[in-house]
């Protein structure tokens, strides 16, 4: 079956650095991807989403890239905020009406 | 556009007692909604899949007669835990996938249970 497999937490950065958070998937069809950022206490917010190969989704500063040919989405940031800090998942969709295959999230944590 | 509610956000109640969760999909039509279920510091464990006047669809494990799903139009689903223990105390998410859009789900805030 289809599965998303991203690096493990947590990350803790300082403000102002390079985020990478690492996103492999397989999958039997072509699925779209996505990233979802769930701060404390709160539900998941897409953050972007990418439906096709070579397709980078972007918002916030946050990007990744929808790489076919290595199955990867790594989620990149330049410089990252305190308020940045959250949990994010890596997730796809497969066919019409399947629901979501999440990633087990990677908690980020931004010091001042 | 795209926002969905959850009712109530957070609830403490008794064991044995049943508490009713209610996800609505405010500004689209939902034929879809998804229920998961989030332990602390956990991923999403999904729960069930209900489709607008159909029977849910519960995954492997989920107790269908203590989740009890009800999806009576394109913008209500609502979880009732049954006679609920402390043991299903966890945070409750609902998702609901536009009808007219492309794979994507939109998610409720998540709400709170406290079985005490």
């Amino acid at each position: 079956g289809d599965s998303v497999t991203q690096m493990e937490g947590p990350v803790t950065l300082s403000e102002e650095a390079f985020l990478t958070i690492n996103c492999t998937y397989t999958a039997t069809g072509y699925p779209s991807l996505f990233w979802y950022v769930q701060y404390p206490g709160e539900g998941l917010q897409l953050l972007l989403k990418a439906t096709k190969a070579d397709d980078k989704g972007s918002n916030k500063g946050f990007e990744a890239t929808y790489r076919k040919e290595t199955t990867s989405f790594h989620l990149e940031k330049g410089s990252v905020q305190v308020s940045d800090s959250a949990v994010y998942f890596c997730a796809l969709s497969d066919l019409g009406n399947t629901p979501l295959v999440f990633g087990k999230g990677t908690r980020l944590s931004v010091i001042a | 556009g795209a926002v969905v509610s959850q009712h109530p956000s957070w609830v403490i109640c008794k064991s044995g007692t049943s508490v009713k969760i209610e996800c609505r999909s405010l500004d689209f039509q939902a034929t879809t909604m998804f229920w998961y279920r989030q332990f602390p510091k956990q991923s999403l464990m999904l729960m069930a899949t209900s489709n607008e006047g159909s029977k849910a669809t519960y995954e492997q494990g989920v107790e269908k007669d203590k989740f009890l799903i009800n999806h009576a139009s394109l913008t209500l689903s609502t979880l009732t835990v049954t006679s609920a223990h402390p043991e299903d105390s966890s945070f409750y998410i609902c998702s609901a996938r536009d009808r007219m859009g492309q794979y994507e789900q939109y998610f409720g805030p998540g709400t709170r249970l406290t079985v005490t």
